[in-house]
């Protein structure tokens, strides 16, 4: 059965700071791999979407590196805002996509303005 | 973009009444949808997933007579929380598949039950 782990669980930094999340997942046989952000009491926005044959996405100030032999994946965050602040969550999916995504506890990150 | 409608956004009954969740894509045919349940302070974990036409296949621990899924439609899967106690309190989130795109979130429900 697959399992996500996130590292750290919580994070607060000073707004400006280049920040990194990491994701960890028990079976590399994923079909992708989908960092998100949840905001308190609300749903999931995504992030970036990684296919397993790909090895990063970027979006802006975001980029997801993806290590699928190693189980890993890393979401890193360039200058930092208080804005950016929310729980962000790692998910893989398997069974083409048609298995639905297993999910992380997630990362719970505060950018101190 | 692709939209997924989920209602209500949040919702307050009494223990042993039942609660019914819709979740609609709002510009495309979602061929599976899926459900999560989400406690405070934990991850999003699958409940089931349920394919339009067919009955829905539940998570282990999930029961089945509890949640009742109905997917009559490619744009309409529900969700009934059926003789809802305290426990059942939770956020429910929604998504909806249509491959090869990727999977879209409802903005989920926040159900308490009293």
């Amino acid at each position: 059965k697959q399992e996500v782990t996130q590292i750290p669980a919580a994070l607060s930094v000073p707004e400006g700071e280049n920040l990194v999340l990491n994701c960890s997942f028990t079976d590399s046989a994923i079909y992708n791999l989908q960092w998100f952000r949840q905001d308190p009491g609300k749903g999931l926005t995504s992030l970036l979407l990684i296919q397993s044959s790909q090895r990063e996405q970027t979006s802006g100030r975001l980029n997801a590196s993806l290590d699928k032999s190693s189980g890993r994946s890393t979401l890193y965050i360039a200058a930092s805002q208080p804005g950016d602040s929310a729980t962000y969550l790692c998910a893989v999916g398997q069974g083409g996509g048609a298995d639905g995504l297993t999910f992380g506890k997630g990362t719970h990150l505060i950018i101190q303005p | 973009g692709a939209v997924v409608s989920q209602h209500p956004s949040w919702v307050i009954c009494k223990s042993g009444t039942s609660v019914k969740i819709e979740c609609r894509s709002l510009d495309f045919q979602a061929t599976t949808m899926f459900w999560y349940r989400q406690f405070p302070k934990q991850s999003l974990m699958l409940m089931a997933t349920s394919n339009e036409g067919s009955k829905a296949t539940y998570e282990q621990g999930v029961e089945k007579d509890k949640f009742l899924i109905n997917h009559a439609s490619l744009t309409l899967s529900t969700l009934t929380v059926t003789s809802a106690h305290p426990e059942d309190s939770s956020f429910y989130i929604c998504s909806a598949l249509s491959q090869p795109s990727p999977l879209h979130f409802g903005n989920g429900t926040r159900l308490t039950v009293t």
